[in-house]
């Protein structure tokens, strides 16, 4: 089965300054890579998801990036901000998976003023 | 509000309890989905509903038995647990089993004694 590993665990930035998550898998059949942002006391939430037709894909100050032969995938937060503080999560889901997500196992971020 | 509720947010019972978690989602979806989220580790998925059919179970002890009277509606029937079953219990639901956007409840802490 598809296996998720996720890097770093936690992650300290100042605000203003650029935070890059990273997310390797093991099936390359794997085709859909959402990342989700959980805070405190809430669910997950989705923030930007890619398929792997696409190399990049970015969202004002959200960006994922996609390298299928490597086999990883990294989110980039830019200009971060204090609201940025939470824990995200990466997951792959692959072909004839009917949306089954196999998650990181997150990163705590925190932005410090 | 992500329009997936769950109660109760918290729960503390004993190894000899029976109770039960409850999810509603008011956003016309067809799949939903029930998550286990413990400290350090990846969301694990449990059960995947489709259309009220239960079409996956991710080898969960029978202590966890779910039911989903309509589309709407995911319950989590508990008795007999486990300290170590003590987590965050997520309920997810999404438009279908298609790669689309699943939206996460609050949770439900429960802590078994």
């Amino acid at each position: 089965g598809e296996n998720v590993e996720q890097h770093p665990s936690t992650l300290s930035v100042q605000e203003g300054d650029s935070a890059v998550i990273k997310c390797t898998y093991s099936d390359s059949a794997s085709n859909y890579f959402p990342w989700y942002k959980q805070e405190l006391g809430k669910g997950p939430q989705l923030i930007i998801d890619i398929r792997s037709n696409v190399g990049e894909k970015k969202d004002q100050r959200i960006a994922v990036t996609l390298n299928k032969t490597a086999k990883h995938f990294s989110l980039h937060i830019t200009e971060t901000q204090p609201e940025d503080s939470a824990v995200y999560f990466c997951a792959a889901s692959s072909p004839g998976g009917g949306n089954k997500l196999t998650f990181g196992t997150g990163t705590q971020l925190k932005v410090e003023l | 509000e992500t329009g997936v509720t769950q109660t109760p947010r918290h729960l503390v019972m004993g190894m000899t309890n029976k109770k039960s978690l409850k999810c509603e989602q008011h956003l016309g979806h067809n799949a939903m989905y029930w998550y286990k989220q413990s400290a350090k580790k990846p969301l694990e998925l449990m059960f995947v509903y489709n259309f009220k059919e239960q079409t996956e179970n991710n080898s969960v002890p029978s202590r966890f038995s779910p039911e989903c009277p309509n589309s709407s509606h995911l319950f989590l029937h508990l008795h007999t647990l486990q300290p170590e079953d003590s987590a965050l219990y997520l309920c997810a639901s999404s438009q279908d089993r298609g790669y689309n956007e699943q939206f996460f409840g609050p949770g439900t802490r429960l802590t078994v004694l």
